[in-house]
């Protein structure tokens, strides 16, 4: 099993949506929890980060720790189509991060 | 306030050139992160250095890889003897400390080619 696991997609949905993307994880040692957002032959940009589990909202977006399930995830509200673009899950239980693969997500306008 | 900086955007190296990425951290970060991303792949951590350090290689190959952060100037990561297989787009990050080493700032990236 992965540390990281993450659907790769692509996710197509409708301008104005709800946007839920998730990432499952194996190691329970594991303590910051962050999502990246990756413009096409762009570098990646911290969007949320969170510590330990509960929710953490910033404009549109909500991140969600569950880490009795080991399962995090990110909403996207309004979804607008500058949204598209490849959202990488990453988590550290200190000293070094790893990344999930990242969802392609396609916003349709 | 300028972002983290990598040069060159893109490289192109026959097989057997040697390589050199260059990144500059953010100003007042004096934590250099270097990852790997291939097609379809995620970031794949490589090296973490602080100034005139290396903290963490542990994601570098062991052969023709290497890795600094000089006192003075960019951080350098140094390919020898590349092959197809090192083609992939290569990204700096930066941290002000440790302390923040989960909250890090990504460059553009070079994409290097190998012919």
């Amino acid at each position: 099993q992965k540390e990281v696991e993450q659907d790769p997609g692509p996710l197509s949905v409708p301008e104005g949506a709800i946007v839920s993307l998730n990432c499952t994880y194996s190691n329970s040692a594991f303590q910051y929890f962050m999502w990246y957002r990756q413009y096409s032959r762009k570098g990646p940009e911290l969007l949320m980060y969170t510590y330990s589990s509960g929710n953490k909202e910033d404009g549109r977006f909500t991140a969600q720790v569950d880490k009795s399930s080991k399962y995090i995830s990110l909403f996207i509200r309004d979804s607008q189509p500058s949204d598209s673009a490849t959202y990488l899950c990453a988590m550290s239980p200190y000293d070094k991060i790893i990344f999930g693969k990242g969802t392609r997500l396609h916003i349709l306008p | 306030n300028a972002g983290v900086m990598q040069n060159p955007r893109h490289l192109v190296r026959r097989r057997g050139q040697e390589a050199r990425l260059r990144c500059s951290p953010m100003k007042g970060h004096s934590h250099v992160y270097w990852y790997r991303q291939l097609p379809e792949e995620g970031l794949k951590f490589m090296v973490y250095l602080q100034k005139e350090n290396i903290i963490d290689e542990s994601g570098m190959p062991k052969e023709r890889f290497s890795a600094e952060f000089p006192k003075e100037g960019p951080s350098i990561l140094r390919i020898q003897q590349v092959v197809r297989g090192d083609s992939a787009a290569y990204f700096c990050a930066s941290s002000p400390g440790r302390a923040e080493h989960n909250e890090q700032f990504f460059g553009p990236g070079t994409r290097l080619t190998v012919l």
